[in-house]
């Protein structure tokens, strides 16, 4: 099975601040990777597929990167409306594995 | 306008089943892979299965192979889980979410529900 490290598991950040989380295959996933964003008791909302994809209507600040076994989400100028728990997710052979998230909090 | 709305979920006693549902409108069903993803509370997401369109493949995480069992009926537009011998670790908020293929490639989890909780508890 593929395992996904996620880090760090939680930030504390300020409006305006560039914000950058990472997710590490266990192996080579090549680009099969998501990237979510969920807010509290709502359901995740895809950001990010592809690996360096931007969904519909996603704000341009956020951006994805990385191949193989390192991905990067990059959020550029943290909005308040960022706030946030964030988490990857491979898609490259079952089963599917999510990262261990990392909450983005206002600092 | 897409739409996930799931259902079922409850309380229910360790050892016991319930089966959760998910109604789908605004796009073409019979084309799409379904998902069930769930998420313990306070903790993170974890997938648990999905079905093809035809209904002819099925993946099942681990540690619910041999008691859950995903399925689908095309035409009521819905995508179920069976839950049986449910364990006080199956208790979490359960998602279903639409997996779209196309040529090899596949857009994992673009749409999903509200969630329905299912607690396991004496």
């Amino acid at each position: 099975d593929i395992q996904m490290t996620q880090s760090p598991s939680a930030m504390s950040a300020s409006v305006g601040d560039r914000v950058t989380i990472t997710c590490r295959a266990s192996q080579g996933i090549s680009n099969f990777l998501v990237w979510f964003q969920q807010k509290p008791g709502k359901a995740p909302k895809r950001l990010i597929y592809a690996a360096s994809s931007l969904e519909s209507g996603v704000p341009s600040r956020f951006s994805g990167s990385g191949s193989g076994t390192e991905f990067t989400l990059t959020i550029n100028s943290l909005q308040p409306e960022d706030f946030a728990t964030y988490y990857c997710l491979h898609h490259k052979s079952y089963p599917l594995t999510f990262g261990g998230g990392t909450k983005v909090e206002i600092k | 306008e897409v739409q996930l709305v799931e259902s079922g979920g409850g309380l229910v006693q360790p050892g016991g089943s319930l089966r959760l549902s998910c109604a789908v409108s605004g796009f073409t069903f019979n084309s799409y892979w379904m998902g069930w993803v769930r998420q313990a509370p306070g903790e993170g997401l974890e997938w648990v299965a999905n079905i093809n369109p035809d209904g002819s493949q099925k993946y099942y995480v681990d540690s619910v192979k041999g008691r859950f069992t995903i399925s689908r009926d095309d035409a009521k537009n819905s995508v179920y889980l069976q839950m049986n011998s449910l364990r006080a670790e199956d208790t979490a908020i359960y998602y279903c979410a639409t997996i779209y293929c196309s040529n090899g490639v596949c857009q994992f989890f673009n749409y999903w529900g509200q969630g329905t909780l299912v607690t396991v508890s004496s």
